[in-house]
């Protein structure tokens, strides 16, 4: 069964470093979400691709945060420089086509710890 | 009303035991709805999607109540396999492509 790659899946690091997660999603899938979600709460979207164009970065904290998915396949979401707040979980998922009815399957995860 | 609620729990119960998990959500015109389960420190996992008053599969059940705007989960013959987190996942107000996740409802089934 076809997944979505994440790497790395922990990553410790001190503040005002700059870190950066990598996510491959399901071959031939349009559509790639960034999640961060912290410990008992919801996946809260960060950003929303639809092939390389963004279609919804509203929540992503740009002036630390970046995205991109250059040839609209894989991608990698960056913070620079990183703050203590910022120690969550990374997921990436990805859906066909990004329509309300497609499932959209999830990575494992990059876990984040920010010292 | 927030956008999407859910009874964070957590909901203790032993194996066999029927348990049912409530979801309230704020956008009436919201048309379809998702239940994902996460494991611990593993990411979620579909596990129903509702589209008109319901769902079944096995031994869960997603019943959805548009007049008073919730969704339940039902989960009968409990297993100790089913513990975890079920996210609630809503359709968010005024923009129909973004979809709004609950902070989820945790459960425990005990032998």
């Amino acid at each position: 069964e076809a997944e979505v790659a994440q790497s790395p899946r922990y990553k410790i690091t001190e503040k005002s470093q700059a870190v950066a997660f990598w996510c491959d999603p399901i071959s031939g899938h349009a559509t790639l979400y960034w999640y961060r979600q912290i410990l008992g709460q919801g996946p809260e979207l960060l950003v929303q691709f639809q092939d390389e164009s963004v279609v919804d970065d509203s929540q992503l904290p740009k002036d630390r945060f970046s995205a991109e998915r250059l040839k609209g396949v894989d991608s990698t979401l960056k913070i620079q420089p990183a703050e203590l707040g910022d120690s969550a979980m990374y997921l990436c998922a990805s859906s066909l086509a990004g329509g309300l009815q497609d499932t959209q399957y999830f990575g494992p995860g990059t876990r984040l710890t920010v010292l | 009303r927030k956008e999407v609620e859910q009874d964070p729990g957590p909901f203790n119960v032993p194996e066999g035991a029927t348990v049912a998990f409530n979801c309230t959500y704020s956008n009436s015109a919201s048309q379809s709805f998702f239940w994902y389960r996460q494991d611990c420190r593993k990411e979620p996992k579909l596990l129903m999607s509702v589209y008109s008053s319901g769902n079944e599969d096995g031994r869960f059940t997603a019943q959805l109540n548009r007049a008073s705007q919730y969704i339940s989960l039902l989960i009968r013959d409990s297993k100790l396999s089913d513990s975890a987190t079920y996210l609630c996942v809503v359709p968010n107000a005024g923009n129909n492509r973004k979809l709004i996740w609950g902070l989820g409802t945790s459960l425990a089934v005990n032998p």
